[in-house]
């Protein structure tokens, strides 16, 4: 039993590329995140989904795109790769509202 | 908007010494309430997850509580060891897990 599976884990970026994180859970979880986590700082949302088809911002949408056509896969889009998205982040995955959330091992971005 | 805060910051005890961590959240209603470890360079591991109906989690030598009217939960480390060296973050949902907010977390040292 995997869990929830980052790739790549580490990357380096030149400004204006553009890039696909991959996170895949063998959970059969509904609810998949990606975070972003800075230096210091608290993780923040930046998109979620409760299920396949389904997705909504969280705190930190802009410069990201996701979908989500199966249950398991829940892929970030980087396009247009600026600085500010130099940072750590994480895919995480859980069983609707009560079950505690399980966590990738991150994959950090540089952006140059 | 739910703001979570972790103080202190970072926190070094000898070895033995029991402690205990503090979250405040500004917004009561939450759904649930984590604790989570990090390790350097490694991915969150929750700990104990906390509903908003509950007042206390057990696991082991550690020990979260929750208090909904006040705005905080604690997590009580016995007996500490070096091992339990790592971040510790908490963070509250407020409903169905869609956008749970972290802190930043509290650096724990434990010295041998």
């Amino acid at each position: 039993n995997a869990g929830v599976t980052q790739t790549p884990k580490f990357r380096i970026l030149k400004i204006g590329q553009s890039m696909t994180l991959q996170c895949t859970q063998d959970m059969n979880h509904n609810y998949m995140y990606w975070y972003r986590q800075d230096p210091g700082m608290g993780l923040k949302l930046i998109y979620y989904s409760v299920g396949a088809g389904i997705t909504d911002k969280g705190e930190v949408p802009n410069g990201y795109n996701v979908s989500r056509s199966t249950t398991e896969d829940f892929p970030l889009r980087l396009e247009l790769a600026a600085p500010s998205q130099t940072s750590v982040y994480f895919c995480a995955s859980t069983y609707g509202g009560l079950s505690e959330a399980f966590f990738g091992q991150g994959t950090r971005l540089t952006v140059v | 908007k739910q703001e979570v805060t972790q103080i202190p910051a970072a926190l070094s005890v000898p070895e033995g010494e029991n402690l205990v961590l503090n979250c405040s959240f500004t917004d009561s209603a939450i759904y649930n309430l984590q604790w989570f470890r990090q390790d350097p360079g490694k991915g969150l591991t929750s700990l104990l997850l906390i509903q908003s109906s509950q007042r206390e989690q057990t696991s082991g030598r550690l020990n979260a509580s929750l208090d909904k009217s006040s705005g905080r939960s604690t997590l009580y480390i016995a007996a500490s060891q070096p091992g339990d060296s790592a971040t510790y973050l908490c963070a509250a949902a407020p409903h169905n897990n869609n956008d749970m907010r972290f802190g930043a977390g509290t650096r724990l040292t434990v010295k041998p």
